[in-house]
């Protein structure tokens, strides 16, 4: 049981280039969701989903995109990357049912550079 | 939305001590409030957590009161030791929406 797993775990980009950062979990939770943790500061919620094909928007989704085509993975899509877009990535996920929801769990996190 | 106030942003202790953070939301809708610590360069880890049906959950050195008159919860962490030493979030959330994070707040435990 891996849990949630990220890759890359380190990146740099250009300015304009344009990525994805993949995450997958194994624990067949239905709920996943994308952070960007900032030095000092919190956690930003950038997209999340509660299952395939569902998909939202979070506090700071522009520039960002997502899709969930299977329960395990959610990958995030850098369109045009800017460096205001530096920052740590953490995508995480949890259980949930009818009235009843689980704490997320974190992948080890993406550091992205972009220059 | 929910909007979740987390008090105070850093926190000294001498080892031993006690250290309480505070966190206020504002729907509430939520009822499910989970407490996170985040060590250098790591990821977020639950430590605690608590339902909105419940007013007080204990885990060794560590509790969670929640007031949902007041719409506030509170981490209390006794018998303080170096490697309490992080970073401490916060979270509110209605099941199945998003989560909502407190700031944060940096604990340093000073031997």
């Amino acid at each position: 049981n891996a849990g949630v797993t990220q890759t890359p775990k380190f990146q740099v980009l250009k300015t304009g280039q344009s990525m994805t950062l993949q995450c997958a979990q194994d624990m067949n939770h239905e709920y996943m969701s994308w952070y960007r943790q900032d030095p000092g500061m919190g956690l930003r919620l950038i997209h999340y989903s509660v299952g395939a094909g569902i998909t939202d928007q979070g506090e700071v989704p522009n520039g960002y995109n997502v899709s969930r085509s299977t329960t395990e993975d959610f990958p995030l899509r850098l369109l045009s990357a800017a460096p205001s877009q530096t920052s740590v990535y953490f995508c995480a996920s949890s259980y949930y049912a009818s009235g009843f929801q689980e704490t997320q769990y974190f992948g080890p996190g993406t550091r992205l550079l972009v220059l | 939305g929910e909007n979740v106030e987390q008090h105070p942003s850093t926190l000294s202790v001498q080892e031993g001590d006690s250290a309480v953070i505070k966190c206020t939301y504002s729907d509430s809708a939520s009822n499910y409030f989970p407490w996170y610590k985040q060590e250098l360069g790591k990821r977020p880890q639950l430590i605690i957590d608590i339902r909105s049906n419940v007013g007080e959950k204990k885990d060794q050195r560590i509790a969670v009161t929640l007031n949902k008159t007041a719409k506030h919860f509170s981490l209390h962490i006794t018998e303080t030791q170096p490697e309490d030493s992080a970073v401490y979030f916060c979270a509110a959330t209605l099941t199945g929406n998003q989560f909502y994070f407190g700031t944060g707040t940096s604990l340093t435990v000073i031997p």
